[in-house]
């Protein structure tokens, strides 16, 4: 069992840049989760798919963030018009089904410069 | 507001003693509790998770108290040991009450030192 598999594990872009991020939950996992980690936020929520539809988004900054699941096995978070605020490690997790417990992955570093 | 706290950013316990990490919540609805582990520049790793409907859980040198009238929840290692040095995040979840929205609400972080 491979685990979630995060790509890529660093980004750099510059200011105004768009930045996509991939997950690949753990096989069998009906549940991809999103989180955003900083020194300052700490590990923050920021969108739930279950079963590929979205259920949640409440923790998702209301413009140039969005998240899509096109299918079971891949995730992804995409930044438009990245800013210097936007620098953290993304992290996603997925869990068997529903009240499963979360597993993430190794994270993606994102510097926006 | 922070829903989920840990007040003690910090923790320095001899080795072969006991560590207390503590964790405090607001959420009412919180029904599932959990505590990472996390090395630096590593993702969290989860050790031990418990339902509100029970108020504790052992897992090998681990165990999960959880208080609901006092919206705390704690987790104790025993015998504690250098390589349990790290960041330990508690996390809370209301799954049932959301009707299965399982996302994790988590604290700050307490970093445990345990010292030869």
């Amino acid at each position: 069992n491979a685990g979630v598999i995060q790509t890529p594990r660093h980004k750099v872009t510059g200011k105004g840049q768009e930045a996509t991020l991939w997950c690949e939950p753990i096989s069998g996992h009906s549940a991809v989760f999103w989180y955003r980690q900083t020194i300052v936020q700490g590990l923050e929520f920021l969108t739930y798919f279950r079963n590929q539809a979205p259920i949640d988004d409440s923790g998702m900054p209301k413009e140039r963030f969005s998240a899509q699941m096109p299918n079971q096995s891949h995730s992804t978070l995409k930044i438009q018009s990245t800013q210097p605020q936007d620098s953290a490690v993304y992290l996603c997790a997925s869990s068997r089904d529903w009240g499963g417990e979360q597993y993430f992955g190794p994270g993606t570093r994102l510097t926006v410069l | 507001g922070q829903q989920v706290k840990q007040s003690s950013p910090s923790l320095t316990v001899q080795e072969g003693g006991i560590s207390i990490l503590n964790c405090d919540y607001e959420n009412d609805m919180f029904d599932y509790f959990a505590w990472y582990k996390k090395y630096p520049d590593n993702s969290p790793t989860l050790l031990i998770s418990v339902r509100s409907n029970v108020d504790k859980r052992e897992d090998g040198r681990l165990t999960v108290f959880l208080n609901k009238s006092g919206k705390h929840f704690s987790l104790h290692i025993t015998a504690s040991q250098p390589e349990d040095t790290a960041v330990y995040l508690c996390a809370a979840g209301a799954w049932v009450a959301t009707g299965g929205n399982n996302k994790l609400t988590f604290g700050q972080g307490t970093v445990l030192s345990v010292i030869p």
